[in-house]
């Protein structure tokens, strides 16, 4: 097994720019996430999915989009790239949110930078 | 609300002491999980706690969890230079998962 896959590892962007952070897990599991880490930030939840076709806001939502059409796949887009959004993009998953059994599975991340 | 708090934000430690940090949440805890991230990394899984009262212990790391299910620790014995890194906690509220701060560990040898 893979585990989590995250493309790209490092991208650059101009300010205005879209793109899209490619996510993948081959474990079947039905809730994934996105995160970003800033200094002295900690992890901030962006969006998450408890299955297909069902995604939901969390913590830092504005100007990021998503999709979950898969199990396995769950991308995150940036709509119009701005300097704010610079930081270090982290996927995860988990076979279940609540109870126990619920560790979560950390792609490698994708480190962004927008000029 | 739904915040949880690490103490402290950073500790630099001889080699050889010890290090604990300290996890806390306004409101009563199903479960804490524990996380590693070393510098460059991504988050690692260490551990989960669920009962009231529960200890773990992993080699010299040392688990936690409150009586009252709000607060949570995790203490290395004799530090090395391998414990270097940032050290999270984690629950789950509702259908969204919360990461604490983190604890930066820095080690001198």
């Amino acid at each position: 097994n893979a585990g989590v896959t995250q493309t790209p590892k490092f991208q650059v962007l101009k300010t205005g720019q879209s793109m899209t952070l490619q996510c993948a897990q081959d474990m079947n599991h039905e809730y994934m996430s996105w995160y970003r880490q800033d200094p002295g930030m900690g992890l901030r939840l962006i969006h998450y999915s408890v299955g297909a076709g069902i995604t939901d806001q969390g913590e830092v939502p504005n100007g990021y989009n998503v999709s979950r059409s898969t199990t396995e796949d769950f991308p995150l887009r940036l709509l119009s790239a701005a300097p704010s959004q610079t930081s270090v993009y982290f996927c995860a998953s988990s076979s279940q949110l609540a109870g126990v059994g619920n560790e979560q599975f950390f792609g490698p991340g994708t480190r962004l930078t927008v000029l | 609300g739904q915040q949880v708090m690490q103490i402290p934000q950073y500790q630099h430690v001889q080699e050889g002491e010890d290090f604990t940090t300290y996890c806390n949440s306004s409101t009563t805890l199903s479960n804490i999980q524990w996380y590693k991230q070393r510098p460059g990394g991504h988050p690692v899984f260490l551990i989960q706690l669920v009962k009231s009262g529960e200890v773990k212990k992993q080699k010299r790391l040392t688990f936690q969890f409150g009586e009252a299910k709000k607060n949570s620790s995790l203490h290395i014995t004799a530090t090395q230079t391998t414990d270097v890194g940032t050290y999270f906690c984690l629950k789950t509220s509702y259908d969204k998962v919360i990461f604490g701060p983190g604890t930066s560990l820095s080690v001198i040898p």
